[in-house]
């Protein structure tokens, strides 16, 4: 059983906040990714990190940030919301040599 | 680039009827397959997985078989029942990709058994 988490689970708020999404896993991972999940359910990789200290962007461009100052700790921001901001944000992490993925349940973001 | 391609966005096969998802892909070295399947409210889950040609991955009575020849990896199962209602979705990662580790999603085919 994979342990990642993700607050909030929903999120509604009003153009031109900053917000921050929070993912933690206490498996030891170093790898975690940020997927961005639109109605159509189609995932995208939008950031992801190699260890504390390494962040890169992903296949979707994305105004959103990212920080890995502790393994376990993977924080997203966007500094302006937008309603085009609007969609689920998925976190996941993996183990050195596996390909497996475990993701946390997501959170679903409406900006208004 | 690498890419999956699930031709089928929605099924709607009545409970106890044969299934087949389709999933095709490309990429330029031999990938690593999965299925992942994904429940309301929840994140992807890893389903199923098969490392190399020719390798089967089963979970749940369902069976993917890795085909080379022809870039496939369909799911199948012989007989669905309302509880494997869900959205799943085919990946790789290709072997190029062992920096990142990184899944390539197909665009996912949401599977809903009438009972």
């Amino acid at each position: 059983e994979a342990d990642i988490y993700q607050t909030p689970r929903y999120l509604v708020i009003g153009t031109g906040k900053k917000i921050t999404l929070e993912c933690s896993q206490t498996m030891g991972h170093d790898k975690m990714y940020w997927y961005q999940q639109d109605p159509g359910m189609e995932l995208h990789l939008i950031h992801y990190s190699y260890g504390v200290n390494s962040t890169e962007k992903g296949d979707l461009s994305s105004e959103s940030t990212v920080s890995r100052i502790r393994t376990e700790h993977f924080p997203l921001t966007l500094e302006s919301a937008r309603p085009s901001h609007t969609s689920q944000y998925l976190c996941a992490s993996s183990h050195p040599g596996t390909d497996t993925q475990y993701f946390g349940p997501g959170t679903r973001l409406t900006v208004l | 680039g690498d890419s999956v391609v699930q031709t089928e966005g929605q099924v709607l096969p009545s409970e106890g009827d044969s299934l087949i998802v389709n999933c095709s892909y490309e990429t330029t070295q031999y990938p690593s397959l999965f299925w992942y399947v994904q429940y309301p409210g929840e994140g992807p889950q890893l389903h199923l997985k098969a490392m190399k040609a020719n390798d089967k991955g089963r979970n749940k009575g369902f069976e993917a078989m890795y085909r080379k020849e022809t870039t496939s990896f369909h799911l199948e199962k012989d007989s669905v029942q309302e509880s494997d209602s869900a959205v799943y979705f085919c990946a790789l990662r290709g072997r190029a990709d062992t920096g990142r580790r990184a899944l390539t999603f197909g665009s996912g085919t949401r599977l809903q058994v009438q009972p």
